[in-house]
């Protein structure tokens, strides 16, 4: 099993589309969670960070369900600069020297 | 947010050749970076660990004899690729933590490396 997983896609919605990404990850020990968005051939940019009782930024919700080892992101009405790879990133547990592992994204195409 | 620069942007090389790529911390001091490599529809994967004044920690599977590392001062860390090859082509990372901790690492903006 992947350490951390998701849902390639791409998913293409129209503007003002409310889009959902799921992740899954394996180790159960992993401390702090994140979500990056990646655009084409950039380097991965922080979008939020994701805590324990859910937080929301703007049009992005963020939420954490431990037990189930799964994070997810809402964007709601989306826009076309939305248009980008999402990468759901796990800090691994102690010993790890802060390491972050990325999933390969999943990629999020915004028409008009 | 902290600045982090990568040069080159890119690189084109001949096979056999070795090829310097430079990651600064422009208005931090960064006691730790990291070096990714990332190939096409592919996640950013840690290639090593870099601390200031001391040998990387290399990830299972890469060559630390072919990435040499080197992270000389708190603002500066190279990776050499030595006797590129193709395969060796890919998009390289840099990134670097504050010293208050390892929460939140800031990206440089990647060197893309082709390898003829």
């Amino acid at each position: 099993r992947k350490e951390v997983e998701q849902d390639p896609g791409p998913f293409n919605v129209p503007e003002g589309a409310t889009v959902a990404f799921n992740c899954t990850y394996s180790n159960s020990a992993s401390q702090s969670f994140f979500w990056y968005r990646q655009d084409c051939r950039k380097e991965p940019k922080l979008l939020m960070s994701v805590y324990s009782s859910g937080n929301e930024d703007g049009r992005f919700t963020a939420q954490l369900n431990r037990a189930s080892q799964y994070i997810s992101l809402l964007i709601r009405d989306s826009k076309l600069s939305d248009s980008a790879t999402y990468l759901c990133v796990v800090k691994g547990g102690p010993g790890s020297q802060g390491n972050l592992i990325f999933g390969k994204g999943t990629k999020l195409s915004v028409k008009p | 947010g902290a600045v982090v620069s990568q040069h080159p942007s890119w690189v084109i090389c001949k096979s056999g050749t070795s090829v310097k790529i430079e990651c600064r911390s422009l208005d931090f001091q960064a006691t730790t970076m990291f070096w990714y490599r990332q190939f096409p529809k592919q996640s950013l994967m840690l290639m090593a660990t870099s601390n200031e004044g001391s040998k990387a920690t290399y990830e299972q599977g890469v060559e630390k004899d072919k990435f040499l590392i080197n992270h000389a001062s708190l603002t500066l860390s190279t990776l050499t690729v030595t006797s590129a090859h193709p395969e060796d082509s890919s998009f390289y990372i840099c990134s670097a933590s504050l010293p208050t901790g390892l929460e939140t690492q800031y990206f440089g903006p990647g060197t893309r490396l082709l390898v003829l």
